[in-house]
């Protein structure tokens, strides 16, 4: 069975850093896309990029290049998101989502998400 | 970036009711278009992919269908697990966009 898992829940202090994963585990790690996505309070999904593992492509949402660094270690089998200073506004629900490799790319299975909160 | 705009919400319906949801996209994106089911607290789940082919294990009163710019999606008889948030995204060209949500909640 296809599981994504996320690490825990963070509280950070503007400007500090942080790095969050998802654990990809019952099926080939390489063959597809792990997209990130942001929920914040009581809003939609907003797309943010993508790494292929098998040989770290990365691609950027213009929203969010330079904000983030999206990469993988499939040697792990682990996508990663990582901001390098914090905002307030980062304070969201962080999610990643398998996507095929081929035909039409979408998310068939999704981590339980990474709550996110940034507060001085 | 390909603009997402989905039916208005909330979308206010009955349980057995025949509900759709639409999904326009500012430029053709094909059948590169996908829907999820998102519950409170929940992570989103896939219902729809290449605009009509439906999700392994999701019941068969949800359909889609479209292509080019328009889509739709079908609920055939509204359950009351069904009262949830709806999200179109297209993964034609990078960013994946998505639309911005449709709530379906109880009349």
């Amino acid at each position: 069975e296809v599981h994504l898992v996320q690490s825990g829940a963070e509280v950070k202090k503007p400007g500090e850093s942080l790095k969050i994963s998802c654990r990809g585990s019952g099926y080939n790690f390489v063959d597809y896309w792990i997209a990130w996505v942001r929920q914040m309070p009581g809003r939609g999904l907003e797309w943010m990029g993508i790494v292929y593992p098998a040989d770290s492509d990365t691609r950027y949402s213009p929203s969010f290049q330079g904000q983030i660094t999206i990469s993988a270690d499939k040697s792990i089998n682990t996508a990663f998101l990582q901001w390098n200073s914090l905002k307030a506004s980062d304070t969201a629900i962080y999610y990643c989502a398998r996507h095929s490799g081929s035909g039409s790319f979408s998310g068939d299975s999704w981590g339980q998400g990474t709550l996110v909160t940034v507060s001085s | 970036d390909i603009q997402m705009t989905q039916s208005s919400s909330p979308l206010s319906a009955s349980v057995g009711d025949r509900v759709t949801i639409t999904c326009r996209a500012s430029q053709s994106i094909s059948r590169f278009l996908n829907w999820y089911q998102q519950n409170p607290g929940k992570a989103p789940k896939l219902l729809i992919y290449a605009a009509s082919s439906l999700q392994s294990g999701i019941p068969s009163r949800f359909s889609g269908s479209g292509s080019g710019t328009d889509f739709t999606l079908t609920i055939s008889s509204l359950q009351p697990e069904d009262f949830a948030t709806y999200y179109c995204q297209q993964t034609y060209f990078t960013p994946w966009t998505f639309g911005q949500g449709t709530k379906v909640d109880i009349k």
